[in-house]
């Protein structure tokens, strides 16, 4: 089935650590992919977005994320946290396919930053 | 105001009525998407529109009905609530499907 996975429902880092948030997805073709972040009780905010070119994407609060094409991967990347990255973080993929545009999360991580 | 707004913030509602989510969007952006967020299950697409007069199902439609009659709008209806549909819900617009969606606070609503 079509599907975006977040394998990792939570994690916990200490601030300063570095930190790597999984996503895979299924869909036949290369989709468009997003990594967005959501604080608690607002609305979602887009850290990166990859769809042609570099592998290796830079977005904004310091994170990257790289898209390997073989794994069906694009993992986002921070190599150091802060306190300030404990957040909600949802991987997107935009699906282009028999005349149906949608854009579909997965379940999302949440992070906690430990001091 | 440029931006996406949703209204109401906050619904509550008795079952089996029918309530209407509204989305607004002032960017003439060509997409649209209605989503629910609840804890364990991230978020879940119920609606989506390319443009206006045509929308298809997400995810997880049952029970919803959407229409986008313009561009600028997309409301949402849960045409006879349950208790299942206590969720918050999103908007969102793009104006291409590679480009950054754009979401609004959310409506959170509580079906009694």
């Amino acid at each position: 089935a079509q599907s975006v996975t977040q394998p990792d429902i939570h994690i916990t880092v200490s601030e300063g650590a570095s930190l790597e948030l999984r996503c895979n997805y299924s869909y036949g073709a290369t989709p468009y992919l997003f990594w967005y972040v959501q604080s608690p009780g607002q609305g979602l905010q887009l850290l990166l977005k990859y769809f042609s070119g570099d592998t290796l994407v830079q977005g904004i609060k310091g994170f990257e994320a790289e898209f390997k094409r073989s794994q069906s991967s694009f993992n986002l990347r921070k190599p150091s946290v802060h306190w300030s990255d404990a957040a909600e973080y949802f991987c997107a993929v935009g699906v282009a396919q028999g005349g149906s545009e949608k854009l579909v999360f997965g379940k999302g991580t949440k992070l906690t930053v430990n001091p | 105001d440029a931006g996406i707004t949703q209204s109401p913030r906050y619904k509550i509602t008795e079952t089996g009525r029918q309530v209407t989510l509204m989305c607004h969007q002032t960017w003439s952006h060509s997409y649209m998407f209605w989503y629910r967020q609840d804890l364990g299950h991230g978020l879940r697409l119920i609606y989506y529109s390319a443009a206006a007069d045509i929308t298809d199902k997400g995810e997880v439609p049952d029970g919803y009905v959407v229409s986008r009659s313009k561009t600028e709008n997309f409301p949402l209806t849960l045409e006879s609530a349950t208790r299942s549909q206590t969720s918050v819900y999103f908007c969102a617009s793009s104006d291409r499907l590679n480009t950054e969606a754009f979401f609004g606070q959310g409506t959170r609503l509580t079906v009694v």
